[in-house]
């Protein structure tokens, strides 16, 4: 079975464009979270949908948002880029909303803003 | 105090030795625990869950978790070179904490395995 599967593996834009982030969960998963990581750090959160509702929200600007479609995948959204939005972003997914489920992530995409 | 503490390292150990990787937690209602491996580039790959204190062994791999303490590690045994990476503790926050993030993240830990 396909694991956590992401699009683009890389990107690169500059400051002030918007940028849209994609994720498809394993297969039977009904949760997907996001995660930004930069460099020498852990992951932060940013948001968990289950069942197409936000279930978790990260302390993260307005410009980030995202949603899940009825098949599951979710998209992550980013306006009006900054240089420090510059990070690795992470799907992550699991069967439930429940965070006593482990999560498995995918490639992530490495977004660079210029 | 972070939530979720570990030592940045580098921890640095001869191959066939123990590692020893260690996390500190600071919110006594957590009820998960888990270990993710991270090679240089790459995403999270998860190693261990435990829930219950006391051991939880894989493979060469055991997870061992003392809620009294509040302390959660994972023991390499016969540590190999492929196991060089960077070792992430991940800790649950029960849902009625009033907080919206779900699982807090340590730094991690950088494992070097010597040959």
């Amino acid at each position: 079975d396909a694991g956590v599967t992401q699009s683009p593996t890389h990107l690169i834009k500059t400051r002030g464009q918007h940028v849209t982030l994609r994720c498809s969960p394993i297969s039977g998963h009904k949760s997907v979270s996001w995660y930004q990581q930069v460099l020498g750090q852990g992951p932060q959160f940013i948001f968990q949908y289950y069942e197409k509702e936000e279930r978790g929200r990260g302390n993260f600007p307005d410009r980030f948002s995202a949603r899940q479609f009825p098949n599951y995948s979710s998209e992550l959204n980013v306006n009006a880029l900054l240089l420090g939005d510059s990070a690795l972003y992470l799907c992550a997914s699991s069967p439930g909303q429940n965070s006593n489920q482990p999560q498995h992530f995918g490639d992530g995409t490495r977004l660079s803003i210029l | 105090q972070k939530e979720v503490e570990q030592n940045s390292g580098p921890l640095s150990v001869p191959e066939g030795a123990i590692a020893s990787l260690n996390c500190t937690y600071s919110d006594r209602g957590s009820q998960s625990f888990f270990w993710y491996r991270q090679y240089s580039g790459k995403s999270p790959e998860l190693i261990m869950f435990i829930y219950s204190n006391g051991d939880k062994e894989d493979g060469r791999f055991t997870a061992q978790l003392n809620k009294a303490s509040q302390y959660v590690s994972l023991l390499i045994r016969d540590s190999q070179p492929s196991d060089s990476a960077t070792y992430l503790c991940a800790v649950n926050k029960p849902a009625n904490a009033g907080n919206n993030r779900k699982l807090i993240w340590g730094l991690g830990t950088s494992l070097a395995v010597n040959p």
